[in-house]
């Protein structure tokens, strides 16, 4: 296992209420991410950050902030939980970007209900 | 949008068959990995091969890439019933150095 702790792994949470989801790195790694995966849909990229404090919009960013205060804890927060944030979230690490072919390690995800 | 798409969606197998799966993607790119995941667990990288690479192996895993058709394949020899999970593809794109982008997967199964 590559040391990254996502919780919480399981919440129902109703329409309109904010959620967070916190991912925390035991490696140092400087990149972490933020993906959700939903049936016929891979894996689709939310925010990520470069560093404390550094972070950027991925592809399906609408609906979703992010918070990098310390190295090792990635929060992702659904300011208003809406049912099409239903999904599983996966938090991902990397020692460098991605360009430089570095394995991304993911954590186990945390399943997210919105009724 | 999705960058890479495996084919096919669902592969069943016997055990000690061969399994081959695709990945097709549609911009250049600097590097392609696949991925596995077992059912309700996180993605583990297998293998990384980059674009100007034709073929890796490790282990009972053989990649290959034919940028010219933007392509690449994943073989799993003599395959066990472990080898049960999900397969993605992953593509960098060269705009955008940390947006990996998935494919849908392949879902393997092999009968013991």
């Amino acid at each position: 296992d590559a040391g990254i702790t996502q919780s919480p792994r399981h919440k129902v949470t109703e329409t309109g209420t904010p959620v967070t989801l916190r991912c925390h790195q035991t490696e140092n790694h400087r990149y972490m991410y933020w993906y959700r995966q939903d049936p016929g849909h891979g894996l689709r990229l939310i925010h990520y950050s470069y560093g404390v404090k550094d972070t950027d919009k991925g592809e399906v960013s609408d609906g979703y902030s992010v918070s990098r205060s310390k190295t090792e804890d990635f929060l992702l927060t659904l300011e208003s939980a809406t049912s099409s944030q239903t999904s599983v979230y996966f938090c991902a690490i990397s020692f460098t970007g991605t360009t430089a072919g570095n394995t991304i390690y993911f954590g186990e995800g945390s399943w997210l209900t919105v009724v | 949008s999705q960058q890479g798409e495996e084919d096919p969606q669902a592969l069943s197998i016997q055990e000690g068959e061969n399994a081959t799966m695709n990945c097709s993607y549609k911009t250049s790119i600097n590097n392609l990995q696949w991925y596995r995941q077992n059912s309700g667990r996180g993605l583990v990288h297998l293998i990384l091969i980059r674009s100007n690479e034709r073929e890796k192996h490790s282990g009972r895993l053989r990649v290959t890439l034919d940028t010219s058709k933007k392509s690449s394949s994943l073989l799993i020899t003599a395959s066990r019933a472990a080898d049960t999970a999900s397969y993605f593809c992953a593509t960098d794109t060269l705009y955008n150095n940390n947006d990996m982008r998935f494919g849908a997967g392949t879902r393997l199964t092999v009968k013991p």
